[in-house]
């Protein structure tokens, strides 16, 4: 089984400023990656796949970027809708493993 | 619009069995493949099981293997998740997913049905 190991486990971050969010799997996975925003009593929605393309209907302030083991989620400014939880999950290998999530909060 | 929308959640004590539906709206459901994905108490996801377009494909989580079964019915649009002999670490809010083509990805989900196994 792959995986995920997602840093910080908590990030502090001020409305305006730029998130950066890591992403590491146990083994190559290319770069099929997914992330997910998940907001408190809410299901996750799907931010990016394929590493570092967006959703539909998803911000140009999200982006992904990465292959092989290491992939990285930047929000370019952080807005109020923006704290949550972030997961990133392999979408390679089954099982396809989930990160343990990291929570961005208000700083 | 697309809906997923999980029905069959409750109170079970360890042991016991419970039968999870997923009703499809808004697209063909028989053009995709599905997945249940499980979130514990305050915990990560977690995906349980996946169905291929016609159901002859499925797969599980080694947590739930040969407990869990998972099937579509695509004359009604529905997928569903047999669970038996259900354990306390089995509680969670599980939620149905589309999977994006191609990708491996869930880009449609339900809104989750909680289960509680206890006794």
């Amino acid at each position: 089984e792959i995986v995920m190991t997602q840093s910080p486990a908590t990030l502090s971050v001020s409305p305006g400023e730029r998130a950066t969010l890591s992403c590491r799997a146990s083994q190559s996975i290319s770069t099929k990656l997914a992330w997910y925003q998940q907001k408190p009593g809410q299901a996750p929605r799907l931010l990016i796949y394929g590493a570092s393309t967006r959703a539909t209907g998803i911000p140009a302030r999200f982006s992904g970027s990465g292959s092989g083991t290491e992939f990285t989620l930047t929000i370019s400014s952080l807005q109020s809708e923006d704290f949550a939880v972030y997961y990133c999950q392999q979408c390679d290998y089954w099982p396809r493993t989930f990160g343990q999530g990291t929570k961005v909060e208000i700083k | 619009e697309v809906q997923l929308v999980e029905s069959g959640g409750g109170l079970v004590q360890p042991g016991g069995s419970l039968r999870l539906s997923c009703a499809a709206s808004g697209f063909t459901f028989g053009n995709y493949w599905m997945y249940w994905v499980r979130q514990g108490p305050g915990k990560g996801l977690v995906l349980v099981s996946h169905i291929s377009t016609d159901g002859s494909g499925t797969n599980y989580a080694d947590s739930v293997k040969g407990r869990f079964t998972v099937s579509r019915d695509n004359a009604k649009n529905t997928l569903y998740l047999q669970m038996n002999s259900l354990r306390a670490e089995d509680t969670a809010v599980y939620y149905c997913t589309r999977d994006l083509p191609g990708v491996g990805a869930s880009d449609f989900w339900g809104q989750g049905t909680l289960v509680t196994v206890s006794s």
